[in-house]
């Protein structure tokens, strides 16, 4: 299975942009990058997912290097309820999605 | 997170105890999975089911059983339960659409002591 390195954690300032990045050198060709995030208390929760094309969506925007090895995940203005652990993944065919330690993210107001 | 129940919210256990958690789902998807949280931990994976009737390990299965009896639920049974099992279980499911997104409950808070 495909290993990802993550931060422990970061912080940021409200209303700053946030760049979370995560490392996958051993992916496969055909997996896809998957984020989630985990707020206090609650199950995690998905945040976006990609291939090889950067994407966008009301959450967050996604980028994935032109070798797949890495992915940085872009919260563009951070708000206090942006304060999570973060996981990214990498998704295999077989679904057993296995999930690290995530990187911790502060936001400061 | 409304459609994935999971009961009960909270329990503790003594030592070698048996329980079963509950898992169900009102979104007619067809993989469940699941996970558990130790603290200050990321998930990792006990048991998933594909389909109804099916279940296969994951990396973490010794002490636990699983049975999906139909689509709508996927209990994670503690035959005797241990003080290493003290953790936070999440439920979670997924449509069979390839790289569909995993969809989780709040989870159970189990304590074993």
């Amino acid at each position: 299975d495909a290993k990802t390195t993550q931060p422990n954690s970061m912080e940021s300032n409200e209303e700053e942009p946030v760049h979370l990045p995560c490392n996958h050198s051993t992916i496969s060709g055909t997996d896809y990058i998957h984020w989630y995030r985990q707020l206090p208390s609650q199950g995690p929760e998905y945040v976006i997912h990609g291939l090889t094309s950067n994407v966008n969506n009301r959450m967050a925007s996604l980028a994935i290097a032109e070798d797949r090895k890495s992915s940085t995940l872009i919260l563009h203005r951070a708000t206090l309820r942006d304060a999570a652990v973060y996981y990214c993944i990498p998704y295999t065919n077989a679904g057993k999605s296995t999930f690290g330690d995530g990187t911790t993210l502060t936001v400061k107001p | 997170n409304a459609g994935v129940t999971q009961t009960p919210k909270f329990q503790v256990l003594k030592t070698g105890q048996s329980m079963t958690l509950q898992c169900a789902q009102d979104m007619n998807h067809n993989s469940m999975y699941w996970y558990r949280q130790d603290p200050g931990m990321g998930l990792r994976l006990i048991y998933y089911s594909a389909s109804e009737g099916t279940t296969d390990k994951g990396e973490v299965p010794n002490g636990y059983n699983v049975s999906r009896l139909n689509k709508r639920e996927f209990s994670l049974r503690l035959e005797s339960a241990a003080p290493s099992q003290t953790s936070v279980y999440f439920c979670a499911l997924r449509p069979g659409q390839l790289n569909s997104p995993l969809h989780f409950g709040n989870g159970t808070r189990l304590t074993v002591t």
